[in-house]
């Protein structure tokens, strides 16, 4: 079973530029999470969408950051203007139904993300 | 809200035990553990759903005390593949999983 797939890898832009992330997950997994790792910290949660429909954003800064998951499957992280404070590893995870705190999450490889 | 991992930091020697606390301020439902080595993703280890509930995987295994809100990782005879940084993931009421700072253990030849 193929894992999740997250593009780029690795990113640098200057601040104020725009960049996007790319996460296709398990396939047959319902719920899609965007987290956010900065260096020496656990994963913090942007946003989790069931099938298409986001179920919480309440952390995700939406003055720059924005999401969507067209068709349910996979899902774009944008931002737009970047910030140096926005360098940090971005995390696409998958699990396989809805409530994320009751079922395992698998993650992907993550984009390393670089502001300067 | 965040879980509070101790320690923040251990070394052992192949062959030696340990142990990883997680701690809650608040009620909790569930309680993940997740491995990272550096440069990779988070890879799920265990969950436990139950107050009081036991789970083991090969030599590691974790408990879930609810009553204290609390969870520990115990890591017995360890082996050189078990070094890496290890995130608790709480969930609450509401289905939001929220992880640790991390506890970076590295084993010794």
């Amino acid at each position: 079973e193929a894992g999740v797939a997250q593009s780029p890898r690795y990113k640098i832009i200057e601040k104020r530029q725009s960049v996007a992330f790319w996460c296709n997950p398990i396939s047959g997994h319902a719920t899609l999470y965007w987290y956010q790792q900065i260096l020496g910290q656990g994963p913090k949660l942007l946003i989790q969408f069931q099938n298409n429909g986001v179920v919480d954003d309440s952390q995700l800064p939406k003055d720059r950051f924005s999401a969507e998951r067209l068709k349910g499957v996979d899902s774009t992280l944008k931002i737009q203007p970047a910030k140096l404070e926005d360098s940090a590893v971005y995390l696409c995870a998958s699990s396989l139904v809805l409530g994320g705190s009751y079922h395992e999450q698998y993650f992907g490889p993550g984009t390393r993300l670089t502001v300067t | 809200q965040q879980p509070v991992q101790s320690p923040q930091a251990v070394i052992l020697r192949e062959g030696e035990d340990a142990v990883i606390n997680c701690s809650s301020s608040k009620a909790l439902y569930s309680v993940h553990w997740y491995r990272q080595k550096h440069g990779e993703a988070p890879v799920f280890l265990m969950i436990l759903l139950k107050g009081g509930e036991q789970k083991g995987h090969e030599k590691i295994s974790a408990s879930f005390n609810e009553k204290k809100q609390q969870s520990s990782l115990y890591l017995t005879a360890s082996q050189l593949s078990y070094s890496g940084t290890y995130f608790c993931g709480t969930g609450y009421q509401g289905g939001k999983l929220i992880f640790g700072q991390g506890t970076e253990l590295s084993v010794k030849p």
